[in-house]
């Protein structure tokens, strides 16, 4: 059983389309973290939230704490943010549980 | 400032044998965590330690351990080395002012291991 579940897994949007992430998790948690990975590895934190919503530029991340779910939104996506992007549910313990990913290709 | 510093980048190693990785935090910040990356398993929780502290610890057996010394740069060691934990090996860094658990990760670019 996976404490935390992401969907889609594979994505493909044209440029400029509206993207739509979305991370169910099972645990209580402190906080809900969005990561996102570039081929060869490298990972960078885009949110870390533990309640509404928060917004960087084009990105948009929400988290429902009674329903246990969190959305990453991408308005005008652009062939740069093809990446993968990872949610990450930190428990009260200060552990952390991770979705499988979701592979996210914008096409020009 | 710097950011996360992990060496060495790769690694190839036997089956068997023990293998240290490294990673420098940035500046400042007082939690290093690590975590496994694999194709099949994703990422996974290692350890996490603040002020030379073990804090909390995923499922893995014991042949993986860390610690963490007082400026705040921490190693990982795996012992008994297995061709399953071929992996990518990453760390992360967080500032956790006054005790505060919630605060963004930051991450090297891990240390590829293989093991034949």
């Amino acid at each position: 059983k996976n404490e935390v579940e992401q969907s889609p897994q594979n994505l493909t949007a044209q440029e400029e389309e509206f993207i739509t992430i979305n991370c169910s998790y099972s645990v209580g948690i402190s906080a809900l973290h969005w990561l996102q990975q570039h081929p060869g590895g490298g990972i960078v934190s885009l949110f870390m939230l533990s309640s509404g919503k928060k917004k960087h530029g084009r990105l948009i991340a929400t988290i429902n704490i009674q329903e246990k779910h969190s959305s990453l939104h991408i308005t005008a996506s652009h062939p740069r943010d093809s990446a993968v992007y990872i949610c990450a549910a930190q428990n009260t313990g200060n552990q952390f549980y991770f979705g499988t990913g979701t592979s996210l290709t914008v096409i020009p | 400032k710097a950011g996360v510093t992990q060496t060495p980048r790769y690694l190839i190693k036997t089956r068997g044998q023990q293998v240290t990785l490294s990673c420098s935090p940035i500046s400042g910040h007082r939690s290093v965590s690590w975590y496994q990356q694999t194709p099949g398993q994703g990422l996974q929780f290692l350890f996490e330690y603040f002020s030379e502290t073990q804090r909390n610890k995923g499922n893995f057996p014991g042949r993986f351990s860390g610690r963490q010394f007082s400026n705040s740069r921490s190693e990982m060691n795996v012992s008994t080395l297995e061709l399953g934990d071929s992996a990518l090996y990453l760390c992360a860094s967080r500032e956790q002012p006054q005790g505060d658990f919630n605060s963004p990760l930051h991450f090297g670019n891990g240390t590829r291991l293989t093991v034949t």
